[in-house]
């Protein structure tokens, strides 16, 4: 069965500064999507990639799939308290769709 | 427009117990899921339907039974409640095409077993 592996767990960044997350397959993507989850709360749809080597932004976050399709990273520019919350990354494990597979979370605090 | 409801937000069983988490959602979508979320393990996929009297099983459905009569409603029944069943419960859902995979979640059902 496909996994997915995300780095770091945590993370505690000053607020202002960049960071990343990254989510790897161990095998080809079919679609990457990141949501975000604020404590508490029901989680937030933010992009989808789908082709190798896409790259999509909204506001201060960037997401990008590599060419090979098993590796994505978000980067998130100037971090500020409302980026806080958990990142997760979710895939398809094959072509079928409403069945996405997610990786176990990235937990970011920002510290004003 | 409410999206994905669910009911109940709170609930604190006795081993052995079952009961029935609702989900609902008023935006025609076809697709629906259940999941579980715990500390550490991210998401991980119940059970999920594709459409009206269409379910399928995911990554850890045992210890719960779905069904879909309705577009509209994708409830989740715990027939003998255990420990292990613990943790919080997100239900989610999805049109078909371009958007299938652009999962709206509830805000999430958070169960205590004894």
């Amino acid at each position: 069965s496909q996994e997915l592996e995300q780095s770091p767990q945590s993370l505690i960044v000053q607020e202002g500064k960049n960071l990343t997350i990254n989510c790897t397959s161990s095998k080809t993507l079919y679609g990457l999507y990141w949501y975000k989850q604020k404590y508490g709360e029901g989680l937030i749809f933010l992009m989808m990639l789908q082709k190798g080597g896409e790259e999509k932004s909204h506001e201060k976050i960037t997401a990008k799939l590599d060419e090979k399709k098993q590796q994505s990273s978000l980067h998130i520019t100037a971090s500020q308290p409302s980026h806080a919350g958990i990142y997760l990354c979710g895939a398809l494990p094959s072509s079928n769709t409403g069945k996405l597979i997610f990786g176990q979370g990235t937990t970011l605090q920002v510290k004003p | 427009n409410a999206g994905v409801t669910q009911t109940p937000k709170f609930q604190v069983l006795k081993t052995g117990q079952s009961m029935t988490l609702q989900c609902a959602q008023d935006m025609n979508h076809e697709y629906m899921s259940w999941y579980r979320q715990d500390p550490g393990m991210g998401l991980r996929l119940i059970h999920y339907s594709v459409g009206a009297g269409i379910t399928d099983q995911g990554e850890v459905p045992n210890g719960y039974n779905v069904s879909r009569s309705t577009t509209e409603d994708f409830p989740l029944r715990l027939l003998s409640a255990a420990p292990s069943q613990t943790s919080v419960y997100f239900c989610a859902s999805s049109p078909t095409g371009a958007g299938a995979n652009v999962l709206t979640f509830g805000a999430g059902s958070r169960l205590t077993v004894l």
